[in-house]
């Protein structure tokens, strides 16, 4: 059972929006930065975003993040069939003194 | 360009040692932390520590310490994962990542390890 809590999967047709969520608490996503990445099938995980919002460069802005209180969101505009892959959040949890990450979301581009 | 090189696949036996290498290149090695996440057959990423080559500091996830050795030899700009008794439920996907700044977070992956320890 995962620290942050994020929904196994999610669905939305090419050139749609969709929204992942990642849930958590006062020691970690609630006090501290939340980063995303994307693992394509058979690949290691890649930086989306980070510090909450920031993307690095050369990652498109129809990747976007957010973070209320202790949940945070990764926003996906103009899907895309090359976006199906896993989707992880990840943070530093103060009480439990490690890196924890999301369960992961597995996104379908039907 | 920022590189994380990591070797091929382990095949090994219960009770055996292992240690695989992650080879950092395009920047300077010594001065940003590099991190180990595991992740087993078709489950998510799990931290196992991280290590500051510059001087060695290394920090354990209270799920990992005792059961692997984080090292780093920055002369030649490489920092490794260490078992030394393997185990069956050790078969996993192992990363190196670098951690990109001060905050919590890894910008650079390498391709990953495939371990596989079985008799």
């Amino acid at each position: 059972q995962s620290v942050l809590t994020q929904p196994p999967s999610v669905s939305a047709a090419p050139g749609q929006k969709v929204t992942i969520s990642c849930s958590g608490g006062s020691s970690n996503i609630g006090n501290n930065y939340v980063s995303w990445y994307q693992q394509l099938p058979g690949t290691a995980p890649k930086l989306l975003i980070y510090d909450n919002n920031k993307r690095p460069s050369g990652i498109p802005d129809r990747f976007s993040g957010s973070k209320s209180g202790t949940s945070a969101t990764l926003g996906i505009t103009g899907l895309q069939t090359g976006d199906e892959a896993d989707y992880y959040c990840g943070t530093w949890d103060s009480s439990l003194s490690t890196v924890v990450f999301g369960g992961g979301t597995r996104l379908t581009v039907l | 360009e920022v590189q994380l090189v990591q070797s091929g696949e382990e095949v090994k036996k219960p009770g055996e040692s292992l240690k695989i290498p992650c080879e950092g290149s395009g920047y300077n090695f010594t001065t940003y932390w590099i991190g180990w996440v595991r992740q087993m057959p078709g489950k998510g990423l799990e931290w196992m520590g991280i290590i500051y080559p510059g001087d060695s500091d290394t920090r354990y996830s209270p799920s990992f310490k005792g059961q692997v050795t984080i090292s780093a030899d920055k002369s030649i700009n490489t920092a490794y994962l260490q078992w030394s008794s393997l185990k069956a439920s050790d078969t996993a996907m192992y990363y190196c990542a670098r951690q990109g700044g001060p905050t919590i977070f890894f910008d650079s992956w390498g391709q990953g390890t495939l371990v596989t320890v079985s008799s």
